[in-house]
């Protein structure tokens, strides 16, 4: 079955403009969770989502919001877009948020640029 | 909080030399643990995991033992490959009941190997 889908795979955006990403989880999965990955700071959780609801968030200022559908896509958004948002966003699904079996899979990510 | 020490890279190899990343953990409860490998301009895919003491995770000639006593996750591969180049990531995972389900990631190592 498909994996996880992230669109677009690469952004480039000006600072102070917004920006939304996408990503659709592997069929059945609820969970989706989103990454920040940057060669200074390395891989940083952002925040989880489980039927449609923010279970987690990691510490990143309020300009970083997410949502997610009823079908389990979700998208997050950056406002006021910054040189330092400038990352590889990744987005991982799970089955779901509370069993320890549970596996993270991972999408392709959405490289941004911000300039 | 909880962290990830992994080994600095970056290394390089010979082809069909032994392999070892070092990664070791500080956690306040008992984690699972994972290594993720990274290719080129893709996502991150599951190598292993292991998720309570002595378990020993392996997957496509590498392996790694969760122990508890050095809180330790060393990978391992006895003859790499060329298409074994990649970066690898340490991470963990808490799984208490009603705590956060994000994974924590180590720097990553990246490893080159040579023909």
């Amino acid at each position: 079955k498909a994996g996880v889908t992230q669109t677009p795979r690469y952004l480039i955006k000006t600072r102070g403009q917004q920006v939304t990403l996408s990503c659709s989880p592997i069929s059945g999965h609820r969970s989706v969770s989103w990454y920040q990955q940057t060669p200074g700071q390395g891989l940083q959780f952002l925040f989880e989502y489980f039927s449609e609801t923010q279970r987690n968030k990691g510490n990143f200022p309020g300009r970083f919001s997410g949502r997610q559908f009823s079908n389990s896509r979700s998208e997050m958004n950056v406002s006021t877009l910054e040189l330092g948002d400038s990352a590889l966003y990744l987005c991982a699904s799970s089955l779901s948020a509370g069993l320890s079996e549970n596996i993270q899979y991972f999408g392709a990510g959405t490289r941004l640029s911000v300039l | 909080g909880d962290s990830v020490t992994q080994m600095e890279g970056p290394v390089t190899l010979s082809e069909e030399a032994f392999l070892t990343i070092n990664c070791t953990y500080t956690a306040t409860g008992y984690p699972s643990l994972f290594w993720y490998v990274q290719y080129p301009g893709e996502g991150l895919q599951l190598l292993l995991k292991a998720t309570k003491a002595d378990d020993k995770g392996s997957n496509k000639g590498f392996e790694a033992t969760y122990r508890k006593e050095t809180t330790s996750f060393h990978l391992e591969k006895g003859s790499v490959q060329v298409s074994d180049s990649a970066v690898y990531f340490c991470a963990l995972r808490m799984d208490s009941s009603g705590s956060a389900r994000q994974l924590t990631f180590g720097s990553g190592t990246q490893l080159t190997v040579l023909p």
